[in-house]
């Protein structure tokens, strides 16, 4: 079945650092993807998302660019801050388009 | 606008008892997604209504189940408790559907069984 990979966590860096976390998917069609942003003690929240082939998602300095050939969509920001340490989910639509199937999530620790 | 509530925000219950959980969606929002968060298996899709109607349903024992009512307010049931059953519920709705439309989530319910 359909399913999404992301790199095991925690992820610690210092502010201003370059962010990478990496995402695949293995899916059948042509799924929409996104990145989910989960502060302690809150719900998620919609970073980004990408509906097609080399489609890019970018929100509050965040980018992933939607890339079939490698069937990935990894997350990036080019100068983290304290604030962004929360957990980033990566997911993808069901063949349905009613579901969202999410990977395991990546922890983000920035420290100042 | 006010977001997606979720009553209560915290649960105790006992191994064989059932549980209702309730999901208020964003005025306007037809569509209602439920998800279990576990640290173990992570965030899997549960059911998801539309307009009263279940369009969809993960892969979980007939245990659980779902009802979406007129105004949109969903509610999610739990029998037969299990310690496995021990996670956070989150709800999340959308205007027509979670992947054409942005899907908001509520803070969830934690639910402990014991």
């Amino acid at each position: 079945g359909d399913s999404v990979t992301q790199m095991e966590g925690p992820v610690t860096l210092s502010e201003e650092a370059f962010l990478t976390i990496n995402c695949t998917y293995t899916a059948t069609g042509y799924p929409s993807l996104f990145w989910y942003v989960q502060y302690p003690g809150e719900g998620l929240q919609l970073l980004l998302k990408a509906t097609k082939a080399d489609d890019k998602g970018s929100n509050k300095g965040f980018e992933a660019t939607y890339r079939k050939e490698t069937t990935s969509f990894h997350l990036e920001k080019g100068s983290v801050q304290v604030s962004d340490s929360a957990v980033y989910f990566c997911a993808l639509s069901d063949q349905a388009g009613t579901a969202l199937i999410f990977g395991k999530g990546t922890t983000l620790s920035v420290s100042s | 606008k006010a977001g997606v509530t979720q009553t209560p925000r915290y649960l105790i219950k006992t191994r064989g008892q059932q549980v209702t959980l309730s999901c208020s969606p964003i005025s306007g929002h037809r569509s209602v997604s439920w998800y279990q968060q576990t640290p173990g298996q992570g965030l899997q899709f549960l059911f998801e209504y539309f307009s009263e109607t279940q369009r969809n349903k993960g892969n979980f024992p007939g245990r659980f189940s779902g009802r979406q009512f007129s105004n949109s307010r969903s509610e999610m049931n739990v029998s037969t408790l299990e310690l496995g059953d021990s996670a956070l519920y989150l709800c999340a709705s959308s205007y027509l559907g979670p992947t054409s439309y942005e899907q908001y989530f509520g803070p969830g319910t934690r639910l402990t069984v014991t």
